[in-house]
């Protein structure tokens, strides 16, 4: 079983929609999470982090299950400028135990 | 400028070629990361470094190498390049704090192809 995993999609959605992504972890010692968001063929930067049972951040909203092991990102009102991968990134310790999930995109229509 | 810079961006090379890949930062960060990413793999640790004196194996070390030449500069080498090392490659720097977010600062990537 892979460390984390996400549905690839592509979730193809237009302006304005509601969509949520979820991941799962397999190591129940992982302490923080994260997702990062990557465009095409750019290099992956930092969305948000989760905290405890999750956090919100204007139309991006993280959610934390530590029994079931799964991580959410729900983003509202989404725009054409959300397209992209996002990646679910737990971790171990901060920083340099970074797992980082293959990542699922997301296509926002016009 | 990029905070973090890594050269060259594409390198085309062939099978038993010695490569470097080379990052610099201007971030002042005490750690630095080489990634490797393949499609449908996502983000894989190659090696880690905290500080110029440690330096850490990651999960796929296995045929590199790193130096890290200062605290600005972190290199990786493959001694003998193979097609299965065909990758997008990426720096990353973090800082050392205590209330470390998780985040990473990434480069812009080296694409490397070995035929």
């Amino acid at each position: 079983r892979k460390e984390v995993e996400q549905d690839p999609g592509p979730f193809n959605v237009p302006e304005g929609a509601t969509v949520a992504f979820n991941c799962t972890y397999s190591n129940s010692a992982s302490q923080s999470f994260f997702w990062y968001r990557q465009d095409c063929r750019k290099e992956p930067k930092l969305l948000m982090s989760v905290y405890s049972s999750g956090n919100e951040d204007g139309r991006f909203t993280a959610q934390l299950n530590r029994a079931s092991q799964y991580i959410s990102l729900l983003i509202r009102d989404s725009k054409l400028s959300d397209s992209a991968t996002y990646l679910c990134v737990p971790a171990m310790d901060s920083s340099y135990k970074l797992i980082f999930g293959s990542g699922t995109r997301l296509l926002v229509r016009p | 400028d990029a905070d973090v810079t890594q050269t060259p961006r594409n390198r085309i090379t062939k099978t038993g070629k010695r490569i470097m890949l080379e990052c610099s930062q201007t971030k002042g960060h005490d750690r630095m990361y080489w990634y490797r990413q393949d499609p449908g793999l996502g983000l894989r640790l190659i090696y880690y470094s905290f500080d110029v004196k440690d330096i850490n194996k990651g999960e796929i070390s296995d045929g590199y190498s790193v130096s890290r030449q200062a605290q600005a500069k972190f290199s990786l080498s493959l001694e003998s390049a193979i097609p299965n090392q065909t990758a997008l490659y990426f720096c990353a720097t973090s800082d050392r704090t205590e209330t470390n977010t998780g985040e990473l600062f990434f480069g812009e990537g080296s694409r490397l192809t070995v035929l």
